[in-house]
């Protein structure tokens, strides 16, 4: 069955980063675009931006560029998302997603939280 | 970037109530629109995809409809399990957005 299962959740202090992996499982890993979300604490979904599992071509959200960066490592099937000059507000749960065609997530990992804080 | 403004952002329902949610895109999206489901403490879960058509597995009583930037998704009999936030999310043009959600109670 598909699985995503991500990395345990993470406390930083602002300035930090921090690496969320996504472990991709039971399809094949390279046919379907990784896409990664999040959601601060009582919001709404935040799209952040795409991998493309098969040869590591990304999209970026405007607002994040040049602090995340998706890359992809296909030996373990897994995905990673780095996220650098951590604020209070990158506070938030991330998922990873799973796209289907016709762009839509039908499967998602379990979230992890990230706790921004002094 | 395109808004998706949902509404109501809050519902108060009944068992065997119908509910509709709408979304409103800033400008067209032909059928590029999702809905989710969304219990405290999970991921998202798939309901509709391509304005109307029904995930596997997911109930009879959950529809949608619309295209261009009008878009409805109906529950026709609330059930106790339903009771969550819904969100929209068009997949038209990067970056993808979401709705606000729309978080339906029990009355």
């Amino acid at each position: 069955q598909v699985q995503l299962v991500q990395s345990g959740a993470e406390v930083q202090k602002p300035g930090a980063s921090v690496r969320i992996s996504c472990k991709a499982s039971g399809y094949t890993f390279s046919a379907y675009y990784i896409h990664w979300v999040r959601q601060a604490p009582g919001q709404g979904l935040e799209w952040m931006g795409v991998i493309n599992p098969s040869d590591g071509g990304t999209t970026y959200a405007r607002k994040l560029r040049g602090r995340v960066t998706m890359t992809r490592d296909t030996s373990t099937t897994t995905v990673y998302m780095d996220l650098n000059s951590l604020r209070a507000e990158d506070t938030a749960v991330y998922y990873c997603g799973r796209v289907m065609g016709g762009n839509f997530f039908d499967y998602w990992g379990q979230g992890t939280l990230v706790t921004v804080s002094s | 970037d395109i808004q998706m403004t949902q509404a109501p952002s809050s519902v108060t329902a009944s068992v065997g109530d119908r509910v509709i949610i709408t979304c409103r895109a800033s400008q067209g999206i032909s059928r590029w629109i999702a809905w989710y489901q969304q219990k405290p403490g999970k991921a998202p879960n798939l309901l509709i995809y391509a304005a109307s058509t029904l995930q596997s597995g997911v109930p009879s009583r959950f529809s949608g409809s619309g295209s261009g930037t009008e878009f409805t998704l109906t529950i026709s009999s609330l059930q106790p399990e339903d009771f969550a936030t819904y969100y929209c999310q068009q997949a038209n043009n990067f970056p993808w957005t979401f709705g606000q959600g729309t978080k339906v109670e029990i009355k």
